[in-house]
């Protein structure tokens, strides 16, 4: 069965500092990747997305991703934080026999000032 | 143009009552959800509709009851509302289910007093 870990609840980071979010996956075939972000109020909207296309996922806003198979893992980075990425970001997985999308528990990032 | 969108935004009711969310996009999409987000931000899968017919209906209890009447519109129905179904629901619409990223709507903050 597919699932998604996010390591950490909430990162806090200072601006223009390197944002990393953590995201591991369990998935038995190949999966989909996706991270989405959700600004206060409003719906999700898709960073970015991998299909086994290219390891390393360039998304919107100067977010990009990298797919690691031997660690499982599809962390998340930005090089310089701006006050406008303060949002909730999710990690999502999905797999080919399947008809949803499973998504982690959410990381909160905080932007300082 | 909105591309999901889900009426009303706010909702305020009491407990036992009965209410409906309405949700429609414009992508031309064949698959639609609905998701329910609690106060700690976890994103819960209810139910799925693909080209009007159900394929996902998740642990969810029988007092919710989701209606498509064609492939851009997916209804909700909450019949006796009580204080845990506080939360906000989201609408979601995907070229097809499982692989494709999904489009969200802004949300219905459903208030139970």
């Amino acid at each position: 069965a597919q699932s998604v870990t996010q390591l950490g609840s909430h990162v806090s980071v200072s601006e223009g500092a390197l944002v990393l979010l953590r995201c591991n996956y369990s998935s038995s075939v190949p999966p989909y990747l996706f991270w989405y972000v959700q600004y206060p109020n409003q719906g999700l909207q898709l960073l970015l997305k991998y299909t086994s296309a290219a390891t390393l996922v360039k998304g919107i806003n100067g977010f990009e991703a990298e797919f690691k198979k031997s660690e499982t893992s599809f962390h998340l980075t930005k090089p310089s934080a701006h006050m406008s990425d303060a949002a909730e970001y999710f990690c999502a997985v999905s797999e080919y026999s399947a008809s949803k999308i499973i998504f982690g528990s959410g990381t909160r990032l905080s932007i300082r000032p | 143009d909105t591309a999901v969108s889900q009426t009303p935004k706010y909702l305020v009711t009491q407990m036992g009552n009965d209410k409906s969310i309405k949700c429609e996009q414009n992508l031309g999409h064949d698959t639609m959800y609905w998701y329910k987000q609690d106060s700690k931000k976890f994103l819960k899968i209810m139910f799925s509709y693909n080209n009007k017919e159900l394929i996902i209906n998740e642990t969810v209890p029988n007092r919710f009851s989701p209606k498509s009447p064609d492939k851009a519109h997916l209804n909700l129905h909450i019949n006796s509302l009580e204080l845990g179904d506080s939360a906000v629901y989201f609408c979601a619409s995907s070229q097809a289910p499982g692989l494709y990223e999904q489009y969200f709507g802004p949300g219905t903050r459903l208030t139970v007093t």
